[in-house]
Protein backbone atom coordinates (compact mmCIF):
# COMPACT_ATOMS: atom_id res chain seq x y z
CA UNK A 1 0.00 0.00 0.00
CA UNK A 2 0.85 3.41 0.24
CA UNK A 3 3.35 5.31 2.24
CA UNK A 4 4.27 8.06 3.37
CA UNK A 5 7.70 8.76 5.62
CA UNK A 6 8.89 11.84 7.59
CA UNK A 7 11.77 12.06 9.92
CA UNK A 8 10.41 11.99 13.83
CA UNK A 9 12.32 14.89 14.98
CA UNK A 10 13.32 18.32 14.10
CA UNK A 11 15.25 20.97 16.51
CA UNK A 12 15.86 24.37 15.61
CA UNK A 13 16.69 27.59 17.03
CA UNK A 14 13.91 30.21 17.35
CA UNK A 15 14.50 32.56 14.37
CA UNK A 16 15.60 30.24 12.28
CA UNK A 17 14.09 28.65 9.21
CA UNK A 18 13.00 25.42 9.65
CA UNK A 19 12.60 22.31 6.77
CA UNK A 20 10.67 19.57 7.23
CA UNK A 21 10.65 16.68 4.82
CA UNK A 22 8.74 13.97 3.45
CA UNK A 23 8.90 11.04 0.91
CA UNK A 24 5.66 9.01 -0.57
CA UNK A 25 5.34 6.34 -2.59
CA UNK A 26 2.03 6.72 -4.62
CA UNK A 27 2.70 7.71 -7.80
CA UNK A 28 -1.17 8.31 -8.13
CA UNK A 29 -0.91 11.15 -5.39
CA UNK A 30 -3.61 14.17 -6.57
CA UNK A 31 -2.98 16.27 -3.42
CA UNK A 32 0.04 16.49 -0.80
CA UNK A 33 -0.98 18.22 2.50
CA UNK A 34 0.88 19.32 5.71
CA UNK A 35 -1.37 19.23 8.92
CA UNK A 36 -0.09 21.03 12.66
CA UNK A 37 -1.15 19.14 16.09
CA UNK A 38 -0.21 21.04 18.94
CA UNK A 39 -0.49 18.43 22.13
CA UNK A 40 -3.74 17.77 23.19
CA UNK A 41 -5.32 19.01 20.20
CA UNK A 42 -6.95 17.89 17.15
CA UNK A 43 -5.37 18.56 13.51
CA UNK A 44 -5.02 21.61 11.82
CA UNK A 45 -4.58 21.80 8.07
CA UNK A 46 -1.92 24.26 7.54
CA UNK A 47 -1.29 23.64 3.47
CA UNK A 48 -1.48 21.74 0.63
CA UNK A 49 -0.39 21.35 -2.83
CA UNK A 50 -2.03 19.56 -5.81
CA UNK A 51 0.80 17.80 -8.17
CA UNK A 52 0.84 19.54 -10.60
CA UNK A 53 2.89 22.37 -8.68
CA UNK A 54 6.03 22.59 -7.58
CA UNK A 55 6.01 25.13 -4.84
CA UNK A 56 3.42 27.05 -3.12
CA UNK A 57 4.05 29.77 -0.98
CA UNK A 58 1.36 31.49 2.11
CA UNK A 59 2.90 33.88 4.39
CA UNK A 60 5.68 32.24 6.11
CA UNK A 61 4.86 28.85 4.84
CA UNK A 62 6.41 27.49 1.67
CA UNK A 63 5.86 24.13 0.12
CA UNK A 64 7.78 22.31 -2.34
CA UNK A 65 7.43 19.60 -4.12
CA UNK A 66 9.47 17.16 -6.25
CA UNK A 67 7.25 15.00 -7.59
CA UNK A 68 9.45 13.12 -9.74
CA UNK A 69 11.55 11.77 -6.58
CA UNK A 70 7.78 11.78 -4.70
CA UNK A 71 9.16 14.41 -2.32
CA UNK A 72 7.79 16.70 -0.14
CA UNK A 73 8.87 19.59 2.17
CA UNK A 74 7.21 22.48 4.34
CA UNK A 75 9.80 25.58 5.24
CA UNK A 76 8.64 27.48 8.25
CA UNK A 77 10.19 31.04 8.01
CA UNK A 78 11.06 32.78 11.06
CA UNK A 79 10.19 30.13 13.36
CA UNK A 80 8.82 31.12 16.76
CA UNK A 81 8.33 28.95 19.99
CA UNK A 82 4.39 28.83 18.88
CA UNK A 83 5.75 26.87 15.77
CA UNK A 84 6.16 24.02 18.28
CA UNK A 85 4.31 21.15 17.70
CA UNK A 86 4.05 17.68 15.36
CA UNK A 87 3.78 18.33 11.60
CA UNK A 88 2.32 15.46 9.55
CA UNK A 89 3.01 14.78 6.08
CA UNK A 90 0.20 13.50 4.10
CA UNK A 91 -1.65 12.56 0.58
CA UNK A 92 -4.74 12.00 -1.17
CA UNK A 93 -4.34 9.52 -3.85
CA UNK A 94 -6.49 8.22 -6.67
CA UNK A 95 -7.78 4.34 -6.64
CA UNK A 96 -9.59 4.52 -10.38
CA UNK A 97 -12.65 4.13 -7.66
CA UNK A 98 -13.19 7.48 -6.72
CA UNK A 99 -10.83 9.54 -4.51
CA UNK A 100 -9.74 8.04 -1.40
CA UNK A 101 -9.09 9.19 2.05
CA UNK A 102 -5.59 10.61 2.87
CA UNK A 103 -2.25 8.28 4.07
CA UNK A 104 -0.40 10.46 7.13
CA UNK A 105 3.15 10.15 7.82
CA UNK A 106 3.98 9.47 11.26
CA UNK A 107 4.72 13.04 12.16
CA UNK A 108 7.66 15.22 12.94
CA UNK A 109 8.05 16.88 16.37
CA UNK A 110 9.05 20.53 15.78
CA UNK A 111 11.43 21.66 18.55
CA UNK A 112 12.22 25.29 19.36
CA UNK A 113 15.55 26.12 21.05
CA UNK A 114 15.35 29.77 22.48
CA UNK B 1 -14.17 24.87 5.70
CA UNK B 2 -16.47 22.24 7.00
CA UNK B 3 -17.43 22.51 10.88
CA UNK B 4 -17.64 18.91 12.77
CA UNK B 5 -19.04 17.95 15.62
CA UNK B 6 -17.91 14.82 17.58
CA UNK B 7 -19.60 13.52 20.62
CA UNK B 8 -18.58 12.05 23.09
CA UNK B 9 -15.14 14.05 23.52
CA UNK B 10 -13.43 11.41 25.99
CA UNK B 11 -14.93 8.68 27.69
CA UNK B 12 -13.36 5.85 29.89
CA UNK B 13 -14.83 2.58 29.21
CA UNK B 14 -14.37 -0.74 30.11
CA UNK B 15 -12.93 -3.99 28.69
CA UNK B 16 -15.53 -5.57 26.62
CA UNK B 17 -18.01 -2.97 26.45
CA UNK B 18 -18.63 -0.87 22.97
CA UNK B 19 -19.27 2.59 22.53
CA UNK B 20 -20.56 4.40 19.68
CA UNK B 21 -19.24 8.30 18.77
CA UNK B 22 -21.10 10.42 16.79
CA UNK B 23 -19.95 12.59 13.62
CA UNK B 24 -22.35 15.66 12.89
CA UNK B 25 -21.14 18.35 9.75
CA UNK B 26 -22.79 21.40 9.39
CA UNK B 27 -22.94 20.55 5.67
CA UNK B 28 -24.13 17.69 3.32
CA UNK B 29 -21.05 15.47 2.54
CA UNK B 30 -20.86 12.29 -0.18
CA UNK B 31 -17.88 10.16 1.87
CA UNK B 32 -16.68 10.56 5.32
CA UNK B 33 -13.42 9.24 6.92
CA UNK B 34 -13.02 7.46 10.54
CA UNK B 35 -9.75 7.69 11.51
CA UNK B 36 -7.18 6.10 14.51
CA UNK B 37 -4.74 8.37 16.28
CA UNK B 38 -3.52 5.97 18.50
CA UNK B 39 -1.25 7.45 21.77
CA UNK B 40 1.70 8.69 19.99
CA UNK B 41 1.35 7.40 16.90
CA UNK B 42 -0.24 8.85 13.27
CA UNK B 43 -3.81 8.63 11.82
CA UNK B 44 -4.87 5.87 10.37
CA UNK B 45 -7.65 5.21 8.16
CA UNK B 46 -10.24 2.98 9.23
CA UNK B 47 -12.87 3.05 6.84
CA UNK B 48 -15.10 5.88 4.28
CA UNK B 49 -18.50 5.91 4.96
CA UNK B 50 -21.13 6.79 2.23
CA UNK B 51 -24.68 7.41 2.40
CA UNK B 52 -26.65 4.85 1.04
CA UNK B 53 -23.93 1.85 1.02
CA UNK B 54 -21.52 -0.32 3.24
CA UNK B 55 -18.59 1.43 4.59
CA UNK B 56 -15.63 0.78 2.78
CA UNK B 57 -12.88 -0.79 5.40
CA UNK B 58 -9.35 -0.79 5.35
CA UNK B 59 -6.73 -3.43 5.23
CA UNK B 60 -7.02 -4.50 9.08
CA UNK B 61 -10.15 -3.24 10.22
CA UNK B 62 -13.70 -5.35 9.88
CA UNK B 63 -17.34 -4.28 10.63
CA UNK B 64 -17.50 -6.71 13.25
CA UNK B 65 -15.54 -4.63 15.63
CA UNK B 66 -15.69 -1.18 14.19
CA UNK B 67 -19.30 -1.01 12.93
CA UNK B 68 -20.27 2.46 10.99
CA UNK B 69 -23.73 4.41 10.06
CA UNK B 70 -24.21 6.43 7.61
CA UNK B 71 -28.34 7.52 8.01
CA UNK B 72 -27.70 10.88 6.45
CA UNK B 73 -25.82 13.31 4.42
CA UNK B 74 -24.47 15.04 7.64
CA UNK B 75 -24.19 12.39 10.26
CA UNK B 76 -22.12 8.85 11.06
CA UNK B 77 -21.45 6.98 13.81
CA UNK B 78 -18.59 4.46 14.63
CA UNK B 79 -18.81 1.80 17.39
CA UNK B 80 -15.99 0.11 18.54
CA UNK B 81 -17.40 -3.22 19.88
CA UNK B 82 -15.51 -5.31 22.61
CA UNK B 83 -12.89 -2.98 23.54
CA UNK B 84 -9.99 -3.71 24.72
CA UNK B 85 -6.73 -1.48 26.07
CA UNK B 86 -5.28 -2.04 23.06
CA UNK B 87 -8.60 -0.07 21.36
CA UNK B 88 -7.33 3.32 23.37
CA UNK B 89 -6.92 6.30 21.17
CA UNK B 90 -8.05 9.62 19.65
CA UNK B 91 -11.01 8.35 17.01
CA UNK B 92 -11.46 10.88 14.59
CA UNK B 93 -13.93 11.80 11.94
CA UNK B 94 -13.41 13.42 8.94
CA UNK B 95 -14.72 14.99 5.88
CA UNK B 96 -13.43 16.93 2.60
CA UNK B 97 -13.97 20.52 1.98
CA UNK B 98 -16.94 21.97 -0.43
CA UNK B 99 -13.70 24.10 -2.33
CA UNK B 100 -12.99 21.43 -4.76
CA UNK B 101 -9.15 21.23 -3.96
CA UNK B 102 -9.40 18.04 -1.61
CA UNK B 103 -8.07 19.43 1.86
CA UNK B 104 -9.68 16.97 4.29
CA UNK B 105 -11.42 18.52 7.44
CA UNK B 106 -11.21 16.77 11.23
CA UNK B 107 -13.44 16.91 14.17
CA UNK B 108 -11.55 17.50 17.38
CA UNK B 109 -11.66 13.96 18.13
CA UNK B 110 -12.87 11.43 20.72
CA UNK B 111 -10.11 10.42 22.99
CA UNK B 112 -11.36 7.01 24.56
CA UNK B 113 -9.38 4.73 27.47
CA UNK B 114 -10.29 1.32 27.85
CA UNK B 115 -9.18 -0.14 30.85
Amino acid sequence: GEDVEQSLFLSVREGDSSVINCTYTDSSSTYLYWYKQEPGAGLQLLTYIFSNMDMKQDQRLTVLLNKKDKHLSLRIADTQTGDSAIYFCAERGYSGGGADGLTFGKGTHLIIQP
Amino acid sequence: SAVISQKPSRDICQRGTSLTIQCQVDSQVTMMFWYRQQPGQSLTLIATANQGSEATYESGFVIDKFPISRPNLTFSTLTVSNMSPEDSSIYLCSVFGMSGTGELFFGEGSRLTVL
